[in-house]
Parts: structure tokens; C-alpha cells; sequence
């Protein structure tokens, strides 16, 4: 079974610019978490979505937010970039939710000149 | 929100010793897992174990949800075992579905 897959794994972009990025769940999966590890605040949590619907929202700026397809995959987008959004930007995918194994992707790293 | 305390933040080991890694948190959970992320930065899932007691080859767990702790015991350590030692609760029950990261125990095996 393919694991999780997030898209592109690197990215540079600029101050005021937005983002997008991609995450593919484990075929089977319904819940798809985001998450943005940085060195100073550890792993944080941005979003959780489960069946297309947002179950959960951290604690970040309306700047941040996500979406899920029907067929599970999601993406996230960041927009009027700032400098402190460089970070590694991780998805990870369950069956039912975080009461159920997390399986993360390999990340992308964002950042931000 | 949850705190998630983890102990001690850094280990150094010599291959082939044992150690105990802890996770305290502050309200009840039914929720807990350990993760490793390699040096390369990838998240493995090691362990979802919200109580009792799990073992898998060299590494075993314990959650003791009643006293609000968790320990990850790895044996006969491996250079491979080097990184960072996660623990992350959640309790769905409070309508929560988002997991709380503690800072993490970096452990380096020397060879």
C-alpha cells in the first residue's frame, strides 16, 4: 500500500505570495491532518478534515487553510506569505480520525525570502 | 489546551544500551502515540497506545492514563535509532480531533 504523499517536497517563494500544496492519503484513509513543524514551536496543528468536512482548526491566521476532495486528498494553501511561515508542512492521514494510527508523509519544506 | 511534557529533551547512548523515554500530559486523554522522525525528517508511527502496554521488537510502550504518563522503552539501541522521540495525545471525547506534539526527546546513538 503506497504510503502518504505530499507535493512538491521542496518550495521557495516569496514574501506576499501564495502556496498550495498536495497530500494523498493511505488508499482507505478518510482523515487527513495538517501539521507545521518549525524549530522554535515544535509540530503544531493546522487543520483536520475528515469526509470533505473541517472537523478541527488550530490556532493559526485565516491566512491558512484546506480543503478535501471526495476522494480524500487535500490540500492546503497559505496566503499573503510571510517570512514566519517557513516551515515544514506535514500531512498525515488516518481511517477514522486521531483516534486511529497517524501515518504522515514525508512533508514539504516551505520557504519563505 | 493539553500540555505534553516530554523527558529527558536530549540522550546520548552508546549502541547497544537501553533507555526510557517519558511523556507526561495534563488532562485525560484516550488518545496517545509515539513517533520517530528520522534525520531526514520523516515521521514514523511507532506506537498508538492510549493505555496499557505494547511491545514491538526492540521497542515497547507503556500508558498509564490514570496517572497522565507514558514511557517508550527502546532496547539494545541502534545507530538507526538516532533522532527525535515524539509523543502526541488528543481526546475526540472533548470533541477534539487534532493531536497535541510534545517537544520531543532527540536521542543520538554512538557507535
Amino acid at each position: 500500500k503506497a504510503g502518504v504523499t505530499q507535493t512538491p517536497r521542496y518550495l521557495i517563494k516569496t514574501r506576499g505570495q501564495q502556496v498550495t500544496l498536495s497530500c494523498s492519503p493511505i488508499s482507505g484513509h478518510r482523515s487527513v491532518s495538517w501539521y507545521q513543524q518549525t524549530p522554535g514551536q515544535g509540530l503544531q496543528f493546522l487543520f483536520e478534515y475528515f469526509s470533505e468536512t473541517q472537523r478541527n482548526k488550530g490556532n493559526f491566521p485565516g491566512r491558512f487553510s484546506g480543503r478535501q476532495f471526495s476522494n480524500s486528498r487535500s490540500e492546503m494553501n497559505v496566503s499573503t506569505l510571510e517570512l514566519g511561515d517557513s516551515a515544514l508542512y506535514l500531512c498525515a492521514s488516518s481511517l477514522e480520525g486521531p483516534n486511529s494510527p497517524l501515518h504522515f508523509g514525508n512533508g514539504t519544506r516551505l520557504t519563505v525570502t | 489546551g493539553i500540555q505534553v511534557e516530554q523527558s529527558p529533551p536530549d540522550l546520548i547512548l552508546q549502541e547497544g544500551a537501553n533507555s526510557t523515554l517519558r511523556c507526561n500530559f495534563s488532562d485525560s486523554v484516550n488518545n496517545l502515540q509515539w513517533f520517530h522522525q528520522n534525520p531526514w525528517g520523516q515521521l514514523i508511527n511507532l506506537f498508538y497506545i492510549p493505555s496499557g502496554t505494547k511491545q514491538n521488537g526492540r521497542l515497547s510502550a507503556t500508558t498509564v492514563a490514570t496517572e497522565r504518563y507514558s514511557l517508550l522503552y527502546i532496547s539494545s539501541s541502534q545507530t538507526t535509532d538516532s533522532g527525535v522521540y515524539f509523543c502526541a495525545v488528543g481526546n475526540s471525547g472533548a470533541g477534539s480531533y487534532q493531536l497535541t506534539f510534545g517537544k520531543g526527546t532527540k536521542l543520538s546513538v554512538i557507535p
